[in-house]
């Protein structure tokens, strides 16, 4: 158990719909990253939020939002789903200043 | 903006065999450097990181690598492979100041065969 615990551990749903995925840190992480995980993309970063508020920015459609809250459990909202955002999705987290980062074990979405 | 590359897809090797997986990246600023591993249906774990220091790296599971700035490598060896090594590698490159998202390479499968 890395300490990064991302809800659900598999999300099988129809194209055009809208999901929620779920991220709580390791305990004493300020921030908090999104991963996307694809055969023909690879990794690439989405978005990083740092104590309730977005850092950066990356390869994230317009269609995808994410928050931190207050307890500084993140959420990544995936709307209008399509064919091609079938992927594995990773948070990781960090302390602040400490290049570390731990993964979660992701979320396995696959949009039918 | 940072690149990594990483030269290798695949690389099989028998069991208690030396291996190295390659990793070159381009960058524009100083950077930190990291190998992750993911075993099948699992989540990346932190082999090792470069942040300064000696450019000799130790890792867990006995994986270390080495950072040469000049060549912008930082190239993973292990002296003798387990068959669960069997994994896929990941090497990434943060910037040290600024943006600190990870950027991967596009990974290097180890197959280690008995």
């Amino acid at each position: 158990d890395s300490g990064v615990t991302q809800t659900p551990k598999h999300l099988i749903t129809a194209t055009g719909q809208r999901v929620t995925l779920r991220c709580s840190p390791r305990s004493g992480d300020l921030s908090v990253y999104w991963y996307q995980q694809s055969l023909d993309q690879g990794l690439q970063f989405l978005i990083h939020y740092y104590n309730g508020e977005e850092r950066a920015k990356g390869n994230i459609l317009e269609r995808f939002s994410a928050q931190q809250f207050p307890d500084l459990h993140s959420e990544l909202n995936l709307s209008s789903l399509e064919l091609g955002d079938s992927a594995l999705y990773f948070c990781a987290s960090s302390p602040y200043r400490d290049y570390g980062y731990t993964f979660g074990s992701g979320t396995r979405l696959t949009v039918v | 903006a940072q690149s990594v590359t990483q030269l290798d897809s695949q690389v099989p090797v028998f069991e208690e065999a030396p291996v190295e997986l390659r990793c070159n990246y381009s960058s524009s600023v100083s950077v930190y450097l990291f190998w992750y591993v993911q075993y099948p249906n699992q989540g990346l774990q932190l082999l090792l990181k470069y942040l300064s220091g000696s450019t000799l790296v130790k890792g867990i599971n006995g994986f270390e690598a080495e950072f040469n700035k000049s060549q912008t490598s930082f190239h993973l060896r292990k002296p003798s492979v387990h068959i669960s090594d069997t994994a896929e590698y990941f090497c990434a490159v943060s910037e040290r100041t600024g943006r600190r998202a990870l950027t991967f390479g596009s990974g290097t499968r180890l197959q280690v065969q008995p």
